[in-house]
C-alpha cells in the first residue's frame, strides 16, 4: 500500500531557481492538498484540488502553482524560489465525504 | 472562522505515566475533529477522529480522545506512555462543505518527550 508518495525527500535551491515537488496517490482519492509546515505554526494550506482539472487557492498560495491533469498526480511548482519558501511541504489526499486526510512523508526544502 | 488551539507547545512525560494533550477549537457548527501524530522525518498519521455519536473515541496505539461540546475541547489521552510515543501531535478541525472537499484547520502542535 503506497498511499501518498512525495519526491524528492530533500532539496536545496538557490534564490530564483525553480522546481516541482511531485505528489502521487494510489487510493483513487478525488481530493488532494498541499500544505507547508513551519515550526510552531502547524500546517498551512497552499492549494487544493477537488478532482482532475480543478484546483483552487488555499491560505498561502503566493509563489506557488499547481496542476491536476490526472486523479493520481498533484505537482506543486515553485517558479522563483525565495528564502521564505524554506519549509517542509506535505501532500495529502482525501476520499469523499466524512473522511480524514492521508499524508505523504514530506519534502524538506531549503532556499539559500 | 474556525481555529484550533493547542495550549501546550512541549510536554515531558515519564515512560509509563499517563499523558493528556489539550485541544480547543472555535467553530460555528458541529466540528469534525482529528488527532494526528508526526514522528521525526515522517508524515502525519491519523490517530483518531470524531464525526458524531459517542463522545469518547478510541484510536490506534492505545490513544483515546473525548469531545466536550460545552468546553469546545477534544483532548487526547493515553493511560501509559511508551518511549515510542515521543513525537509531535496535531489536533485538527475539519469543515465538510456541501461539495465534501473538506477544509481542515490544524493546531500548532504539541511536542511530546518521553523520559526513561
Amino acid at each position: 500500500n503506497a498511499g501518498v508518495t512525495q519526491t524528492p525527500k530533500f532539496r536545496i535551491l538557490k534564490i530564483g531557481q525553480s522546481m516541482t515537488l511531485q505528489c502521487t496517490q494510489d487510493m483513487n482519492h478525488n481530493y488532494m492538498y498541499w500544505y507547508r509546515q513551519d515550526p510552531g505554526m502547524g500546517l498551512k494550506l497552499i492549494y487544493y484540488s477537488v478532482g482532475a482539472g480543478i484546483t483552487d487557492k488555499g491560505e498561502v498560495p503566493n509563489g506557488y502553482n499547481v496542476s491536476r491533469s490526472t486523479t493520481e498526480d498533484f505537482p506543486l511548482r515553485l517558479e522563483l524560489a525565495a528564502p521564505s519558501q524554506t519549509s517542509v511541504y506535505f501532500c495529502a489526499s482525501k476520499d469523499r465525504g466524512n473522511s480524514p486526510l492521508h499524508f505523504g512523508n514530506g519534502t524538506r526544502l531549503t532556499v539559500t | 472562522a474556525q481555529s484550533v488551539t493547542q495550549p501546550d507547545i512541549h510536554i515531558t512525560v515519564s515512560e509509563g505515566a499517563s499523558l493528556e494533550l489539550r485541544c480547543n477549537y472555535s467553530y460555528g457548527a458541529t466540528p469534525y475533529l482529528f488527532w494526528y501524530v508526526q514522528s521525526p522525518g515522517q508524515g502525519l498519521q491519523l490517530l483518531l477522529k470524531y464525526f458524531s455519536g459517542d463522545t469518547l473515541v478510541q484510536g490506534i496505539k492505545g490513544f483515546e480522545a473525548e469531545f466536550k461540546r460545552s468546553q469546545s475541547s477534544f483532548n487526547l489521552r493515553k493511560p501509559s506512555v511508551h518511549w515510542s510515543d515521543a513525537a509531535e501531535y496535531f489536533c485538527a478541525v475539519g469543515r465538510m462543505t456541501t461539495d465534501s472537499w473538506g477544509k481542515f484547520q490544524f493546531g500548532a502542535g504539541t511536542q511530546v518527550v518521553v523520559t526513561p
